[in-house]
């Protein structure tokens, strides 16, 4: 079955530079959600799409964006890059704006330097 | 503010032992549990949902438990084997927004020795 697809799998930014994480949710899955996980820590909501609309936003710094583009794929692009944002960003998806099962990507690495 | 937590931190057990893993949440309001497996540096991989008005879930050799009211999940691990070795991290879904999220805990380390 297909899973849930993110890119890059890793990715090394330097301080003040830019990085862009891409989101390709399960066939026929029109919500997205974004969750980041510092080392040694739990997940942590970033944002969450529905039908290409935000539906919700957690702890994401004003540095962040996202989107959630016609196909329902989702971009969580960063700006400014810190070393604090060096973590593993993990996207969700679920079939609907519902508490349906969410199911997770292998996420991406980031590494800030 | 809803918080989750995971008791104990890590435990080592050694290869066949049942053993049980303890999720307690502040805000009973909640849809639905799941538990994670995470091996390290790596994805979380889904072990079991229970929905809120569930009591139980099973898969294997695993079984998790949800008490709402009380704010507790337990997930049980039958004849464990060190291929288990992993975090486990349980999540309670909640309303937000427009949308659900989920609140995790900080997760359990565990390591089955051979």
């Amino acid at each position: 079955a297909a899973g849930v697809i993110q890119s890059p799998r890793h990715l090394i930014k330097e301080k003040r530079e830019t990085a862009t994480l891409k989101c390709y949710p399960i066939p026929r899955h029109d919500t997205v959600y974004w969750y980041q996980q510092g080392p040694g820590q739990d997940p942590q909501f970033l944002i969450s799409f529905y039908e290409k609309m935000q539906s919700d936003k957690g702890s994401i710094p004003d540095r962040f964006s996202a989107q959630q583009f016609s196909d329902y794929h989702s971009e969580l692009n960063m700006s400014s890059l810190e070393l604090g944002d060096s973590a593993l960003y993990f996207c969700a998806s679920s079939p609907g704006q519902g508490p349906y099962e969410q199911y997770f990507g292998p996420g991406t690495r980031l590494t800030v330097t | 503010k809803q918080e989750v937590t995971q008791i104990p931190a890590a435990l080592s057990v050694p290869e066949g032992e049942n053993l049980v893993l303890n999720c307690s949440f502040t805000d009973s309001a909640i849809y639905n549990l799941q538990w994670f497996r995470q091996d390290p540096g790596k994805g979380l991989t889904s072990l079991l949902l229970i929905q809120s008005s569930q009591r139980e879930q099973t898969s294997g050799r695993l079984n998790a438990s949800l008490d709402k009211s009380s704010g507790r999940s337990t997930l049980y691990i039958a004849a464990s084997q060190p291929g288990d070795s992993a975090t486990y991290l349980c999540a309670v879904c909640r309303r937000g927004g427009s949308n659900y999220k989920l609140t995790f805990g900080k997760g359990t380390l565990l390591t089955v020795n051979p």
